[in-house]
């Protein structure tokens, strides 16, 4: 069975601060999603990981891929309160997309 | 473009009843997928459509749920009769490639309370 988990399910943190988000799959990947959910909002795509040792970047989010380990994490950088969300990564199988559980992240000021 | 587009984005309904939620995916896109989220279970796929044909329905939860895609443009979810346990927020997404290959642009979401 496809598994995606993510670590950790909650993260509250201050304004400022630097935090990773990790994403577990259970099988070989070339593609790893990374999507936004604001509260009582739609999901919002981030990013698309293609291959091994890909990073892509924007704003203070940062997302890398690590096809050997099956792990991908979306790095926070100087956290700011409009960054709060829950964020999920989903693998790309050939027949749909495999969501973990979401990390919800609250940003204090 | 004006995104993947859904209709009701409320519906409140009582046990037993019928409920019909809409769906128009992005324009060219060849992929439509229904998904369910639920604080306990999180997001799941019910089904999926490529160039208008089911190709997976296996998370369809029972014979009270149903899903057609007619055309290109337009796709229906059909609940009956509805049950309190369907009470979820009900996505619709679209994307060009099939399956998981190309990203998914999702809905504004339908929220469904079964009282």
């Amino acid at each position: 069975e496809l598994k995606v988990e993510q670590n950790p399910l909650f993260l509250s943190m201050q304004e400022g601060k630097n935090y990773t988000i990790y994403c577990n799959y259970s099988t070989t990947s070339d593609r790893l999603y990374w999507y936004r959910q604001d509260p009582g909002k739609s999901l919002e795509s981030l990013f698309v990981l293609l291959s091994n040792g890909a990073v892509k970047q924007e704003g203070r989010l940062m997302a890398s891929l690590d096809t050997k380990a099956r792990l991908s994490t979306l790095h926070i950088t100087a956290a700011v309160h409009d960054l709060s969300a829950t964020y999920f990564c989903a693998y790309g199988g050939a027949q749909k997309l495999v969501f973990g559980q979401g990390t919800r992240l609250t940003i204090n000021p | 473009d004006a995104g993947v587009i859904q209709s009701p984005r409320h519906e409140v309904t009582e046990m037993g009843q019928e409920v019909t939620l809409r769906c128009k995916p992005i324009s060219g896109h060849n992929s439509l997928f229904w998904y369910r989220q639920t604080m306990m279970r999180g997001l799941e796929l019910l089904i999926y459509f490529n160039n208008n044909v089911p190709i997976d329905d296996s998370g369809m939860p029972e014979d009270r749920f149903s899903a057609k895609m007619p055309n290109a443009s337009f796709s229906t979810l059909k609940i009956q009769p509805s049950e309190p346990r369907d009470s979820a927020v009900y996505f619709c997404a679209s994307s060009f490639g099939g399956g998981g290959r190309d990203t998914q642009y999702f809905g504004p979401g339908t929220r469904l309370t079964v009282l």
